[in-house]
């Protein structure tokens, strides 16, 4: 069974530029959650999404962040336009309950330079 | 809300000593807790979880953590590490809501060097 998969693995862009990431999850799991690292310190979380629809958002930082999840499959989080501080690991996680086992991507890091 | 300390960034040991990395946590509802393991260039992989029933949890490559919640604890522990151990370590917990999902709260994370 394919685990969850995150791309691009890596991405560097210029303050200002646009970029989407996206996140395949796990065949079936309805809840899909955005977290990030900045920096090596904690990771935290952005948000949670419920099939298509957005249960949680509290964690996105500001209105430069935009993440969607049509059909309740696939899920992209766009950052337009990128500032230095939104460099860091992106990690998207996926679950069939919530509170239960979450199962991670391998995160793409974003560098912006 | 709740916030997690992992108080050592890095731990160093010998292989086939044993290791303890140290969690805490602060909640103000009832938590599930889980320590996940991020090998280089991986994902986060699940260690152990406790969701209810008994506070010692043994989770996947002999590694085991106990709740303690008078201490509001969840240490994680290895009698014997192996090279293959040496890996960053990150607690976390979610607050326990009835129906309806729940984020992870995580810790910095304890970066492990187990040495020859």
């Amino acid at each position: 069974e394919a685990g969850v998969t995150q791309f691009p693995s890596h991405s560097v862009i210029e303050k200002g530029q646009t970029v989407t990431l996206r996140c395949d999850p796990i065949s079936g799991h309805d809840n899909l959650y955005w977290y990030r690292r900045v920096m090596g310190k904690e990771i935290k979380f952005l948000l949670h999404f419920v099939k298509e629809s957005k249960q949680d958002e509290s964690g996105m930082p500001n209105n430069r962040f935009l993440a969607e999840r049509t059909g309740g499959t696939y899920s992209t989080l766009k950052v337009q336009p990128a500032e230095l501080e939104d460099s860091g690991v992106y990690f998207c996680a996926t679950g069939i309950q919530p509170n239960t086992e979450a199962f991670f991507g391998q995160g793409t890091r974003l560098t912006v330079v | 809300a709740q916030s997690v300390t992992q108080l050592d960034s890095q731990v160093p040991v010998f292989e086939e000593a044993p290791v303890e990395l140290r969690c805490n946590y602060s909640s103000s509802v009832s938590v599930y807790l889980f320590w996940y393991v991020q090998y280089p260039n991986q994902g986060l992989q699940l260690l152990l979880k406790y969701l209810s029933g008994s506070t010692l949890v043994k989770g996947i490559n002999g590694f085991e953590a106990e709740f303690n919640k008078s201490q509001t604890s969840f240490h994680l522990r290895k009698p014997s590490v192996h090279i293959s151990d040496t890996a960053e370590y990150f607690c976390a917990v979610s607050g326990i809501l009835t129906g309806g999902g729940n984020k992870l709260t995580f810790g910095t994370g304890t970066q492990l060097k187990v040495e020859l």
